[in-house]
């Protein structure tokens, strides 16, 4: 399978936990990035990578989420002290930088209780 | 970035050609526009992209206004496997690196 994978697929989580997601994107794609996207929401911008440099963060992103991209392969997204806001699902994409598509992953549901 | 907005819902039948509208009457010059659909516990897929002209690809074929206000985006015959939630977002071809989704369309084909 050549396509965009992720890890977990599901996560519960207690309030005031940290949780890592992994996103492996398509081997050959130098872009990276992340959505978040909750029910009835199309997906929200979150933050992306060329190669391993992060070049662009949302608003959304608060102190607590980090992403990381360290041989500008994978990447992981940790939250940090969750909160139930933080429900929701959290959509990796790839893409070569010359060209407009990005392909999904099929996310990770996170569910804070 | 420039908005989009597009119906809540649509219905088709099965193998009858589908025409969900766009409108996005702030686009600048440099802005693309491209669709996604999301099939039901999937991550979005990309479906088509233009910028000024209509442009088709095995998926689907897209309609470009002459005034670039609004795009229709045209499935030729609708199959149960199209049933999603079609999104239209607008990326500027210089700056923009990521997509900015609306809630986009529901479509439901039916049998």
């Amino acid at each position: 399978d050549t396509g965009v994978s992720q890890n977990p697929r599901h996560k519960i989580t207690k309030r005031g936990q940290n949780v890592t997601f992994r996103c492996d994107p398509i081997s050959e794609h130098n872009r990276l990035y992340w959505y978040r996207q909750t029910l009835g929401q199309g997906p929200e911008f979150l933050t992306y990578f060329q190669n391993e440099a992060q070049l662009e963060k949302s608003r959304l992103l608060s102190d607590r989420f980090s992403a990381e991209r360290p041989k500008g392969s994978f990447s992981t997204l940790e939250i940090q002290r969750t909160e139930q806001g933080d429900s929701a699902m959290y959509l990796c994409a790839s893409s070569l930088a010359y060209l407009p598509e990005q392909y999904f992953g099929p996310g990770t549901r996170l569910t804070v209780t | 970035d420039a908005k989009t907005t597009q119906p809540n819902s649509m219905e088709s039948n099965e193998e009858e050609p589908v025409h969900l509208p766009c409108n996005h009457s702030t686009i600048s010059g440099t802005d693309y526009i491209h669709w996604y659909r999301q099939l039901p516990s999937q991550g979005p897929e990309y479906v088509i992209h233009g910028l000024t002209s209509n442009v088709n690809n095995r998926m689907a074929s897209l309609a470009i206004a002459e005034d670039r206000k609004s795009s229709t985006l045209i499935l030729h015959r609708a199959t149960l496997r199209d049933a999603a939630v079609y999104y239209c977002i607008l990326r500027d071809g210089n700056y923009g690196q990521n997509f900015v989704f609306g809630p986009g369309t529901r479509l439901s084909v039916l049998p």
